[in-house]
């Protein structure tokens, strides 16, 4: 059984395009998050939710937008898809907000903007 | 807001040394400070983490060091085998909330036979 699992793992796309990164984790979580890596391999965090409520937005280009339909699903929608968007994109759970708490993340989906 | 410093950013060890990664924070009201290894196509496990109010941890091979007022942690790994081969982020939860995670820029540690 996947903890996290994400989809599509791989993605490729014309500039311009909009896709969208599907999440679920079955760890019973509540908070939930998503990671940008970069080709240097930089981790860098765009968004949390607990319990469907947004809890960190760092400032992420209003193309993207999350959607959290119940505390075991985040989704990633991307509108008018750029070539520096290219990058692996994690999603991640954790307990909750208190803790302090690991992380378990989901294999990871690559996204190629072409 | 949080900042963390890692290095090196490659380490080379022969089968059976010990490896030693470091990394450094900011914010000084940071209480958790988390280990994970990214093996190549996949997502970051979690392999080893520390509170602060502990000064040091250790499971089987892998040992996790802190120094609050010098505000540094190290990752230790002895014996190490050519499966311990990957890429070791730190991380550290600083105090703004959100359980909010910020990690180091990564080292890549391969161990030759």
């Amino acid at each position: 059984d996947t903890a996290v699992s994400q989809t599509p793992k791989y993605l490729v796309t014309q500039m311009g395009n909009d896709k969208s990164i599907k999440c679920e984790q079955n760890l019973g979580h509540d908070t939930m998050y998503w990671y940008k890596q970069d080709s240097k391999k930089f981790l860098k965090i765009m968004f949390s939710y607990n319990n469907k409520e947004l809890i960190i937005n760092e400032t992420v280009p209003n193309r993207f937008s999350p959607k959290s339909p119940d505390k075991a699903h985040l989704n990633l929608h991307i509108n008018s898809l750029e070539l520096g968007d290219s990058a692996v994109y994690f999603c991640a759970s954790s307990q909750d907000l208190g803790g302090p708490y690991g992380y378990t993340f989901g294999s990871g989906t690559r996204l190629t903007v072409v | 807001g949080e900042n963390v410093e890692q290095h090196p950013s490659t380490l080379s060890v022969q089968e059976g040394d010990s490896a030693v990664i470091k990394c450094t924070y900011s914010d000084s009201a940071s209480n958790y400070f988390p280990w994970y290894k990214q093996e190549l196509g996949k997502g970051p496990q979690l392999i080893i983490d520390i509170r602060s109010n502990v000064g040091e941890k250790k499971d089987q091979r892998i040992a996790v060091t802190l120094n609050k007022t010098a505000k540094h942690f190290s990752l230790h790994i002895t014996e190490t085998q050519p499966e311990d081969s990957a890429v070791y982020f730190c991380a550290a939860r600083g105090h703004g909330g959100g359980n909010k995670l910020t990690f180091g820029t990564g080292t890549q540690l391969k161990v030759e036979l």
